[in-house]
């Protein structure tokens, strides 16, 4: 099984940052990362896939990066509806895993 | 829009089928799956099945107690889960897939039902 490790688990961050979430697969995944938004209570929101394309609708400020075992999403300016918890998820082969999830809450 | 059904509180041995009714998308092209969330925890892919239904996938912790199955002129997608177990308490999420050389991504979710295992 692909292991999906994410970094930092919690961010305490203030609008307006610029902040980095970081996701290492355990082998190689190519660019079959997809990144996704969960706010509580709610299902999680597709952002990013194939590393760094991102889903319709999904405000520039987001981006992805990376390919085979290390990738990033960034949020060039942190706005208050982004705080949210982001998990990463690899397609690159069954079992399909997440990352552990990176909290970001505010400073 | 995908809107689960079939949860609530059951004993653990029972079983339960979850549902998942399907509109405004052409649900018989595209793959559909079940993850689910512990409270407070992160997401686990527990199945997914393909567009027509002829293939199956299943998470090591579920295999031969889940069951996916679809119904495209419903359409509906459950699952069907025996032998509960108090670490199946979980919300579950269908969701559909996107299928990509092999392996799907999600690019949208139900709002989940919430399965608790307690005796």
């Amino acid at each position: 099984d692909i292991q999906m490790t994410q970094s930092p688990s919690t961010l305490s961050t203030s609008v307006g940052d610029r902040v980095t979430i970081t996701c290492r697969a355990s082998q190689s995944i190519g660019s079959w990362l997809a990144w996704y938004q969960q706010k509580p209570g709610t299902a999680p929101k597709l952002l990013i896939y194939r590393a760094s394309s991102l889903d319709s609708g999904v405000p520039s400020r987001f981006s992805g990066s990376g390919s085979g075992t290390e990738f990033t999403l960034t949020i060039s300016s942190l706005q208050p509806d982004d705080f949210a918890t982001y998990f990463c998820q690899q397609y690159s082969s069954y079992p399909l895993t997440f990352g552990g999830g990176t909290k970001l809450e505010i400073k | 829009q995908l809107v689960e059904s079939g949860g609530g509180v059951v004993q653990p041995g029972r079983s339960l089928r979850l549902s998942c009714a399907a509109s405004g998308f052409a649900f018989s092209n595209y793959g559909m799956h079940w993850v689910r969330q512990a409270p407070g925890k992160g997401l686990e892919w527990v199945a997914t099945i393909s567009y027509d239904g002829s293939d199956q996938y299943y998470a090591d912790s579920v295999k031969g107690r889940f069951t996916v199955s679809r119904d495209n002129s419903s359409p509906s997608l459950y699952l069907q889960i025996d032998r509960l177990r108090p670490d199946d308490s979980a919300v579950y999420y269908c969701a559909k897939g996107i299928y990509t050389f092999g392996q799907y991504y999600f690019d949208f979710w139900g709002q989940g039902t919430l399965v608790t295992v307690s005796s």
